[in-house]
């Protein structure tokens, strides 16, 4: 079965610089959303997309941005990278957002240098 | 405050001794909880939820009010339980969003 596919898997970036996370749902998944995970730190929600609308938002920085697409795939912009950036960026989807169950790609892992 | 807390890091146990993995929660309403596990090399997937009050690889995990608790508990360990367990609660479940919010973690470690 599909699961949620993530890319790029590994990244290396400076201090400074830009980055995109994709992330591609479940089909038929509606729901996306992105969460941060430091070394030996618990996931942390960043933000969700419902619809291609924004549905909720987390610790989210200001230098981050997000948006769902038509096709439902979401992309996670984030720019001035610092080196507290570098962490595993998961994507989840949902269809619907009262099942109670999310379904995790494998992570994105971001190392800023 | 919304918060999870799982208040081991790391749980060894011996291949058929029990497991109870802890979960302790922080939340104002009712909310939707859950045990997510994942494997070496694999992805966070869901284990169970309270709601569904169902046994899945021998794993259990009743909810309790009172406590505000959510501990995991299987019987007979086994090797192939190793792995990292995340609680996680869905504060507004039925509502706008399913956002979860996870607790730190704790490795089991089943040895042979």
């Amino acid at each position: 079965a599909a699961g949620v596919i993530q890319s790029p898997r590994h990244l290396i970036k400076e201090k400074r610089e830009t980055a995109t996370l994709k992330c591609y749902p479940i089909p038929r998944h509606d729901t996306v959303y992105w969460y941060q995970q430091g070394p030996g730190q618990d996931p942390q929600f960043l933000i969700s997309f419902y619809e291609k609308m924004q549905s909720d938002k987390g610790s989210i920085p200001d230098r981050f941005s997000a948006q769902q697409f038509s096709d439902y795939h979401s992309e996670l912009n984030m720019s001035s990278l610092e080196l507290g950036d570098s962490a595993l960026y998961f994507c989840a989807s949902s269809f619907g957002t009262n099942t109670g169950e999310l379904f995790f790609g494998e992570g994105s892992r971001l190392t800023v240098l | 405050a919304q918060r999870v807390t799982q208040p081991e890091k790391l749980l060894s146990v011996f291949k058929g001794a029990p497991v109870e993995l802890k979960c302790n929660y922080s939340y104002s309403g009712s909310p939707e909880l859950f045990w997510y596990v994942q494997y070496s090399r694999q992805r966070l997937q869901l284990l169970l939820r309270h709601i569904s009050r169902e046994s899945i690889k021998g794993f259990t995990a009743d909810l309790n009010k009172g406590e505000t608790s959510f501990h995991l508990k299987k019987p007979f360990a086994q090797e192939e339980d190793s792995a990292m367990y995340y609680c996680a609660l869905s504060p507004n479940y039925g509502g706008a969003t399913n956002k979860l919010i996870f607790g730190t973690g704790t490795l089991l470690a089943v040895q042979p």
